[in-house]
C-alpha cells in the first residue's frame, strides 16, 4: 500500500461542473495536508493547505479532511478548461523529518 | 512565499559529462528538496538537505550528489552523464518546522544523449 494514495485518471468533467478529487494516507499521524497543482511540463504549484479536520475554502477551491478516515478531497467549483492539469495530493510524515510525500496524482480534464 | 531559482531550464548533453544543475532561493529556507520527475509519472525524492552541511539520499536512488555548503544554495552533480539520468529535476524549499509548505522551482529538463 502506498503511503498517500490518488487515482490517476483521468478525471473528466464538463465546464462548470464541480470536480471532486480524493486523497488517502496511511500515516494516522500525519497533522498537515497539501494541494499542488501541476500544469504539463511544469512544476508543482501549492494551491490549498489544510491543518484541521473539516473544509477550508479559497476562491472556487475547497479542501476537505477527516482524520479519522485518512481522507482528504480537493473540490473545486465551476471548473474552467484552466484547471486542466495534474492535482498532486501531498502529506507531511509525521515522523521527525517532516518530509512531504506526494500521491501519484490525478489528472483532471475539463472539457468546454 | 519563495523565490526558487534553477539553472539550466534546459540541458542536452553527451553521455559521460559531468553536468551541476543549480537550486538557489532568497528566502532563506532551512530544508530544501530535489525531486526527479519523468514526464506524466511521479515526483521521486531523491535528496534532501535540512540546513548547511546536511544532506540525505532521498527515496530514490540517484547516482547523483549534492552539496549544501550555504542556506541559499543547493547545487546537484552527475559525474558522468548517461541517457538514464534524462528527466525533469525539480527543487524546493520549505521553512523548517512541520507544518510549513514547501515550494518549487521551475525545473531542469535534462536530456543526455
Amino acid at each position: 500500500q502506498k503511503e498517500v494514495e490518488q487515482n490517476s485518471g483521468p478525471l473528466s468533467v464538463p465546464e462548470g461542473a464541480i470536480a471532486s478529487l480524493n486523497c488517502t494516507y496511511s500515516d494516522r499521524g500525519s497533522q498537515s495536508f497539501f494541494w499542488y497543482r501541476q500544469y504539463s511540463g511544469k512544476s508543482p504549484e501549492l494551491i490549498m493547505f489544510i491543518y484541521s479536520n473539516g473544509d477550508k475554502e479559497d476562491g472556487r477551491f475547497t479542501a476537505q479532511l477527516n482524520k479519522a478516515s485518512q481522507y482528504v478531497s480537493l473540490l473545486i467549483r465551476d471548473s474552467q478548461p484552466s484547471d486542466s492539469a495534474t492535482y498532486l495530493c501531498a502529506v507531511v510524515s509525521s515522523g521527525n523529518t517532516g518530509k512531504l510525500i506526494f500521491g501519484q496524482g490525478t489528472t483532471l480534464q475539463v472539457k468546454p | 512565499e519563495a523565490d526558487i531559482y534553477q539553472t539550466p531550464r534546459y540541458l542536452v548533453i553527451g553521455t559521460g559529462k559531468k553536468i551541476t544543475l543549480e537550486c538557489s532561493q532568497t528566502m532563506g529556507h532551512d530544508k530544501m528538496y530535489w525531486y526527479q520527475q519523468d514526464p506524466g509519472m511521479e515526483l521521486h525524492l531523491i535528496h534532501y538537505s535540512y540546513g548547511v552541511n546536511s544532506t540525505e539520499k532521498g527515496d530514490l536512488s540517484s547516482e547523483s550528489t549534492v552539496s549544501r555548503i550555504r542556506t541559499e544554495h543547493f547545487p546537484l552533480t552527475l559525474e558522468s552523464a548517461r541517457p538514464s539520468h534524462t528527466s525533469q529535476y525539480l527543487c524546493a524549499s520549505q521553512i523548517a518546522g512541520q507544518a510549513s509548505k514547501q515550494f518549487f522551482g521551475p525545473g531542469t529538463r535534462l536530456t543526455v544523449l
